[in-house]
C-alpha cells in the first residue's frame, strides 16, 4: 500500500499549482481520501476530503472556493488544484487514505508561496 | 474552524505512563469519538486509534485510547525512548462539516 504524492513547488502569491498522489497497493477506487498540510513547525491542518466516487467534497474554511479536491479512480490518482496561493498555504502537503480515519499517509510534497 | 485543544508538551520517564488529552465538545469529539495519530520529525503522521480504542494492526498494545464526555485520552504505557515524538487527536466535526485536529503534544521520553 502506497501514497505518493507530487507537484509542490515554489510558486508566487497569487498563483496556482496541482498536486497529485498516487495510490498503489490497494483498490483506490473503494476509499475515501483526505489533503492534510503542516506548515513549517506547525501541526497538522485538514484541507479537503473527497469520498470514494467523487461525489461528496468538503473543504476547510481557509481554503473554500479557492482549493478544488479531486479523483481519477481509472488513474488510481488523487488531485488537489490550488489557486489564488497565499503565503500562508505554505506548507507539506499530505494525502491520506480513509478506511477508518487517516490510515495510510504519503511522505508528502513541499508547497512554497514566495515572491 | 476552531480545533481541538490539547496541551503542548508532556514530559514522563523511561518506563512510566503517559496520558495526552484532547479535548473538543460534542459536535465533534463527544458525538464521534477521536482518532489520534504519532509523528516523528521528518516523517508523516501514523494512525495509533481511531473512534476512541480500535487500533489498527501492527500498533503496539502499550496504546489505548479513551473517551470521556467530550474529551478524549490516549495513553501509552511502558514508555520508550522511540515515543518520543508529536501527538495529534482528530474528530469530524458534524457542526462545520469539516475534520478539525488537535494542536499537537510533544511527548518527551526522560
Amino acid at each position: 500500500v502506497q501514497l505518493v504524492e507530487s507537484g509542490g513547488g515554489v510558486v508566487q502569491p497569487g498563483g496556482s499549482l496541482r498536486l497529485s498522489c498516487a495510490a498503489s497497493g490497494f483498490t483506490f477506487s473503494n476509499y475515501a481520501m483526505h489533503w492534510v498540510r503542516q506548515a513549517p513547525g506547525k501541526g497538522l491542518e485538514w484541507v479537503a476530503f473527497i469520498r470514494y466516487d467523487g461525489k461528496y467534497k468538503y473543504y476547510a474554511d481557509s481554503v473554500k472556493g479557492r482549493f478544488t479536491i479531486s479523483r481519477d479512480n481509472s488513474k488510481n490518482t488523487l488531485y488537489l488544484q490550488m489557486n489564488s496561493l497565499r503565503a500562508e498555504d505554505t506548507a507539506m502537503y499530505y494525502c491520506a487514505q480513509e478506511t477508518d480515519a487517516f490510515d495510510i499517509w504519503g511522505h508528502g510534497t513541499m508547497v512554497t508561496v514566495s515572491s | 474552524q476552531a480545533g481541538l485543544t490539547q496541551p503542548p508538551s508532556v514530559s514522563k520517564g523511561l518506563r512510566q505512563t503517559a496520558t495526552l488529552t484532547c479535548t473538543g465538545n460534542s459536535n465533534n469529539v463527544g458525538n464521534q469519538g477521536a482518532a489520534w495519530l504519532q509523528q516523528h520529525q521528518g516523517h508523516p503522521p501514523k494512525l495509533l486509534s481511531y473512534r476512541n480504542n480500535n487500533r489498527p494492526s501492527g500498533i503496539s498494545e502499550r496504546f489505548s485510547a479513551s473517551r470521556s464526555g467530550n474529551t478524549a485520552s490516549l495513553t501509552i504505557t511502558g514508555l520508550q525512548p522511540e515515543d518520543e515524538a508529536d501527538y495529534y487527536c482528530s474528530a469530524w466535526d458534524s457542526s462545520l462539516s469539516a475534520w478539525v485536529f488537535g494542536g499537537g503534544t510533544k511527548l518527551t521520553v526522560l
